[in-house]
């Protein structure tokens, strides 16, 4: 069993629409990240998390240590936001899942 | 804003060859790191550095070394190079927390193809 687990692993959205992006991991944390991953490979940071919850523009991510779980949202979706998700968690090194794809159709 | 900048965005090498892959960060990170992405098995770090000729094992180390002579400047070399390490590799910095305690600044990566 992985140590992240990121679903769906594949998603399709009309321009709009609210989406969420699970994930759940199964070891001790530090903090968990949540990283957007665009076609052609390049990443990038969207959060770092330990408690509670942040707020980026449409962009909400929020964690329960407890349950070990986390989740993106995306407001009021837009065919820009179509990318890779990918949920990592902190240990003493970052260990990845292997992510969620997001397709926004207009 | 934090660039890291990687020599190649596609390479296409032959079995055997020595191939050398460079990463280059402008905001003076302590840590380097190098990834590999397969699809289904998402990012593996392969090597990482956290000071000028550190370096530090991955969970992926074989086939692989890295060489940082300078502090801005992380190298990933594969020896000989085989067809199993055909894959998109990423090179990240972040400045000096652990391993990952802190936001890591990705690369655009470099496609490799090995034939």
């Amino acid at each position: 069993k992985n140590e992240v687990e990121q679903s769906p692993q594949n998603l399709t959205a009309q321009e709009g629409e609210f989406i969420t992006i699970n994930c759940s991991y199964s070891v001790g944390i530090s903090a968990l990240h949540w990283l957007q991953q665009h076609p052609g490979g390049g990443i990038v940071s969207l959060f770092m998390l330990s408690s509670g919850k942040k707020k980026h523009g449409r962009l909400i991510a929020t964690i329960n240590i407890q349950e070990k779980h986390s989740s993106l949202h995306i407001t009021a979706s837009h065919p820009r936001d179509s990318a890779v998700y990918i949920c990592a968690v902190d240990t003493d090194k970052l260990i990845f899942g292997t992510g969620t794809r997001l397709q926004v159709f207009p | 804003d934090v660039k890291v900048t990687q020599s190649s965005r596609y390479l296409v090498k032959r079995t055997g060859e020595k191939v050398f892959l460079e990463c280059v960060q402008d905001m003076d990170h302590e840590n380097m790191f190098w990834y590999r992405q397969d699809p289904g098995l998402g990012l593996r770090l392969i090597y990482f550095s956290y000071d000028v000729k550190m370096k530090e094992k991955g969970d992926i180390p074989e086939g692989y070394s890295v060489s940082r002579e300078k502090k801005e400047r992380f190298s990933l070399i594969l020896e000989s190079a085989s067809t199993n390490q055909t894959s998109m590799y990423l090179c990240a910095s972040s400045f000096y927390a652990g391993r990952g305690t802190d936001t890591q600044y990705f690369g655009p990566g470099t496609r490799l193809t090995v034939l």
